[in-house]
């Protein structure tokens, strides 16, 4: 079974500096794909990065950034240059690998978030 | 392109009342999900579909919830009766077979048994 654990429930930040969010997973498949979500109050759940198990580089988009480790199992999210919108709740998933073939149709299996506060 | 949506936003129920919810995917995508997120903690998967067909239930209490997704488009979540611990924030997704980077989630709803 796979598992995702995020020991962080609240973090601190100020603003313009860097934040890291942990991530530990835990699984026995081969190929899996990772990804972070942002949950603001309004509830809704926003992708923001993925990696693959096999991708060779870790994942960029835009101020954010994935520290892919997979020999450590962890996939930590670092958010450059906080704003103050960047405050919310941050989840950590994990699923089986996309396969075109199944429609990438697996269920995510979620951390239990971490709550970002960003400081001026 | 319209998101996920999802109504109501909010609800609050007496106990032992039934309480159900909608949503209605992107247009083009055949994988629906519901997952229920208890406060402070991530989301759970309660039902997945693929089209019409629900293909894995295993964590849907089937003695008081049920789905449906007719045509395999909008989809409707069902709780009769609702207990206390059914309080959560209950959330839709969808994705497309050429969706690799996961799914779309829509606003949710917030549920309250009182």
């Amino acid at each position: 079974a796979q598992k995702i654990t995020q020991t962080q429930p609240g973090m601190f930040v100020q603003e313009k500096e860097a934040v890291t969010l942990d991530c530990t997973y835990d699984t026995s498949d081969q190929s899996y794909g990772l990804f972070w979500y942002k949950q603001p109050s309004s509830g809704e759940m926003i992708f923001l990065i993925y990696q693959g198990s096999y991708d060779e580089q870790n994942a960029t988009e835009g101020r954010y950034s994935l520290n892919f480790q997979k020999a450590r199992k962890s996939a930590n999210l670092v958010i450059s240059a906080s704003q103050l919108g960047d405050s919310a709740m941050y989840f950590c998933a994990m699923r089986e690998v996309y396969s075109i073939l199944t429609g990438g149709g697996n269920k995510l299996t979620f951390g239990t978030g971490t709550q970002l506060k960003v400081e001026l | 392109e319209a998101g996920v949506v999802q109504s109501p936003r909010y609800k609050i129920i007496e106990k032992k009342q039934p309480v159900a919810f909608w949503c209605n995917p992107i247009s083009g995508h055949n994988t629906l999900y519901w997952y229920r997120q208890n406060l402070g903690q991530g989301p759970e998967l309660l039902i997945r579909y693929e089209n019409e067909e629900a293909v894995d239930d295993s964590q849907l209490p089937k003695d008081r919830f049920s789905a449906e997704r007719l045509k395999g488009v909008d989809s409707t979540l069902k709780i009769q009766p609702a207990e206390l611990g059914d309080s959560a924030v209950y959330l839709c997704a969808s994705s497309g077979r050429r969706d690799r980077y996961g799914y779309t989630f829509g606003s949710g709803t917030r549920l309250t048994v009182v």
